[in-house]
């Protein structure tokens, strides 16, 4: 399965509202579906998890939603802190296998 | 508190070997499976090879199968990778990070700080 996600860059503003995407080439369980945030310079850090839930400490204007072929990471009102990578990541059980996007990086405009 | 600390990484020469290691503290080990993720330098991730908790088997990526062992040393805590074969291609940030199964939602948390393997002549 191969992870699309688009754009590849995203330029916005602080207290704007980001929507990052990711598109697999076939139907994922929403249960495998995962996102991740990458500061520069840091190890990645996971935001999203069976694409809808929070992972813990993680604020409330980070959304995950979709199904089947098409996911969406959802930032409400950007914070300073919020400009990095961002990573989806699909879990495959046949056999046990993991994919990741090529990344959104979200940049400050 | 849970900390995952990776080590092991650096220079060798295309066709060579390299260990790297793992150590966790603040989480039963026993109880979590685990994985290597790797980053080339300006690139994404991408997952290396998987290895499940008390007999769990063990999984990799297609392009470190035949070359790289993961395995895992419950007694102190430590994952391992041993990595064979070594290409240029190999060079990266490698990543441990705790798989944390959510019900039947898997997600990698937390992730060590990274080793850096460099493969060059």
């Amino acid at each position: 399965i191969v992870l699309t996600q688009f754009p590849g860059t995203l330029s916005l503003s602080p207290g704007e509202r980001a929507t990052l995407s990711c598109r697999t080439s076939q139907s994922v369980s929403s249960s495998y579906l995962a996102w991740y945030q990458q500061k520069l310079g840091q190890a990645p850090r996971l935001l999203i998890y069976g694409t809808s839930t929070r992972a813990t400490g993680i604020p409330d204007r980070f959304s995950g939603s979709g199904s089947g072929t098409d996911f969406t990471l959802t930032i409400s009102r950007l914070e300073p802190e919020d400009f990095a990578v961002y990573y989806c990541q699909q879990y495959d059980s046949s056999p046990p296998t993991y994919t990741f996007g090529q990344g959104t990086k979200l940049e400050i405009k | 508190e849970v900390q995952v600390l990776e080590s092991g990484g650096g220079l060798v020469q295309p066709g060579g070997s390299l260990r790297l290691s793992c150590v966790v503290s603040g989480f039963p080990f026993n109880n979590y499976a685990m994985s290597w993720v790797r980053q080339a330098p300006g690139k994404g991730l991408e997952w290396v090879s998987d290895m499940g908790d008390i007999g769990g088997g063990t999984y990799y990526a297609d392009s470190v199968k035949g070359r790289f062992t993961i395995f895992r040393d419950n007694s102190k805590n430590t994952l391992y990778l041993q990595m064979n074969s070594l290409r240029v291609e190999d060079t990266a940030v490698y990543y441990c990070a705790r798989v944390n199964i959510f019900e039947v939602s898997p997600g990698f948390d937390p992730w060590g700080q990274g080793t850096l393997v460099t493969v060059s002549s």
